[in-house]
């Protein structure tokens, strides 16, 4: 069972440069999720999804877009990195049924350092 | 969103019991008290939830105490693999699409030596 599955796992970017990750979800979820991680910090919000088509921000969604155009897949775009936005990212998926009973499923992260 | 209080670490010896205090003075009734902990170099996994009852599951049991304004997460015997980060979250039941977002804290640092 792949699960949630984030591509890629490491990249170092230079600041300015724009990238997109890649998170996908076997689980047929209707929810999805971005989170940041900083050092020595618990996660943070960017933006989130409530379904295909759908997103909304959420606590930290300044230098980062984000679309849902299939139900599986949910992308993560930096346009103009900067150093600041170096940090953990983790997508996270849950189902719609039970609602804030339902738990939330993470991918193991992608590493991204911007020099 | 309600806050929550844990130490920041705590330390266990191999095979013995480890409760994993929380506080949540200003918990609503409609609540859930979600547990999540977070391996080394890895994304955070569930472990258990519950609203007013203590819960069991193959992970941990979960102590909620009568007013609800604290937990305890119980691992019964902690082993190596265990020694992660763990949260305690607190997500409202109710909302107008049912989607609720976590709210990270900075959890506890459990220590497991052997």
């Amino acid at each position: 069972n792949a699960g949630v599955t984030q591509t890629p796992k490491f990249r170092v970017l230079k600041t300015g440069q724009s990238m997109t990750l890649l998170c996908a979800q076997d689980m047929n979820h209707e929810y999805m999720y971005w989170y940041r991680q900083d050092p020595g910090m618990g996660l943070r919000l960017i933006h989130y999804s409530v379904g295909e088509g759908t997103t909304a921000k959420g606590e930290v969604p300044d230098g980062y877009n984000v679309s849902r155009l299939k139900k599986q897949n949910f992308l993560l775009g930096l346009e103009s990195a900067a150093p600041s936005q170096t940090s953990v990212y983790f997508c996270a998926s849950s189902s719609l049924s039970g609602g804030s009973d339902q738990p939330q499923h993470f991918g193991d992260g992608t590493r991204l350092s911007i020099l | 969103d309600a806050k929550t209080t844990q130490p920041n670490s705590m330390e266990s010896n191999e095979e013995e019991p480890v409760h994993l205090p929380c506080n949540h003075s200003t918990i609503s009734g409609t609540d859930y008290i979600h547990w999540y902990r977070q391996l080394p170099s890895q994304g955070p996994e569930y472990v258990i939830h519950g609203l007013t009852s203590n819960v069991n599951n193959r992970m941990a049991s979960l102590a909620i105490a009568e007013d609800r304004k604290s937990s305890t997460l119980i691992l019964h015997r902690a082993t190596l693999r265990d020694a992660a980060v763990y949260y305690c979250i607190l997500r409202d039941r109710l909302g107008n699409t049912g989607f609720q977002k976590l709210v990270f804290g900075t959890g506890t640092r459990l220590l497991v030596s052997p």
